[in-house]
């Protein structure tokens, strides 16, 4: 069974960047019906959409936050990160990595990691 | 860009009850509709896809319906652990936007 994990520092300090890693186990990475993909979720709020990545392919990134933000992959490792650059308070949240079905023209996102909380605060 | 907007916001049922949530899109989005849910501590859950699939291991009482603009989310008969908020999103190349969320409650 598929299972993604994020990890990465649960605390950082406005202005600095953000590095989050998902490892991605229980299936391939490489798949052709398959992206890879970031979602946030303010305290207390709804869902927001960060970017995905296509194992051999262009990232896409959510417009607003489009020039703060880098995805890669490295299928070697099975994983996949998000850079979030120039952190406020604002980007407090939980980051949670997903796999993105592509399949007859739709798309969803049918697994998730658990979440990771980050903190942004001096 | 397209807005999804979902009502209610939330509400409180019945064990029993059937519930239902619409999602409307502020533009036509044919079927490119899934619904999530999210329990209380927990990532989210996708349970339909394109509008009315229900995903493998989906209990039946979750069903959507709906095309265009106006979408659907039924609860045929609310159980205690359908407790969670609900979310829709859709799909508009190469963005995802997700609804802001209906939360359900038992009475």
């Amino acid at each position: 069974q598929l299972q993604l994990r994020e990890s990465g520092p649960g605390l950082v300090k406005p202005s600095e960047t953000l590095s989050l890693t998902c490892t991605v186990s229980g299936g391939s990475i490489t798949s052709n019906n398959y992206y890879w993909g970031w979602i946030r979720q303010p305290p207390g709020k709804g869902l927001e959409w960060i970017g995905n990545i296509y194992s051999r392919g262009t990232p896409y990134y959510n417009p607003s936050l489009k020039r703060r933000v880098t995805i890669s992959i490295d299928t070697s490792k099975r994983q996949f990160s998000l850079k979030l650059r120039s952190l406020i308070a604002a980007d407090t949240g939980i980051f949670y990595c997903a796999r993105l079905v592509s399949e007859s023209g739709g798309y969803y996102f049918d697994s998730w990691g658990q979440g990771t909380l980050v903190t942004v605060s001096s | 860009d397209i807005q999804l907007t979902q009502s209610p916001s939330s509400l409180s049922a019945s064990v029993g009850d059937r519930v239902t949530i619409t999602c409307q899109a502020s533009q036509l989005i044919t079927n490119f509709l899934n619904w999530y849910q999210q329990k209380p501590g927990e990532a989210p859950k996708l349970l339909i896809y394109d509008a009315s699939h229900l995903e493998t291991g989906v209990p039946s009482r979750f069903s959507g319906s709906g095309s265009g603009t106006h979408f659907s989310f039924t609860i045929r008969s609310l159980q205690p652990e359908d407790v969670a908020t609900y979310y829709c999103q859709h799909y508009d190349t190469p963005l995802f936007t997700f609804g802001p969320g209906t939360t359900v409650h038992i009475k």
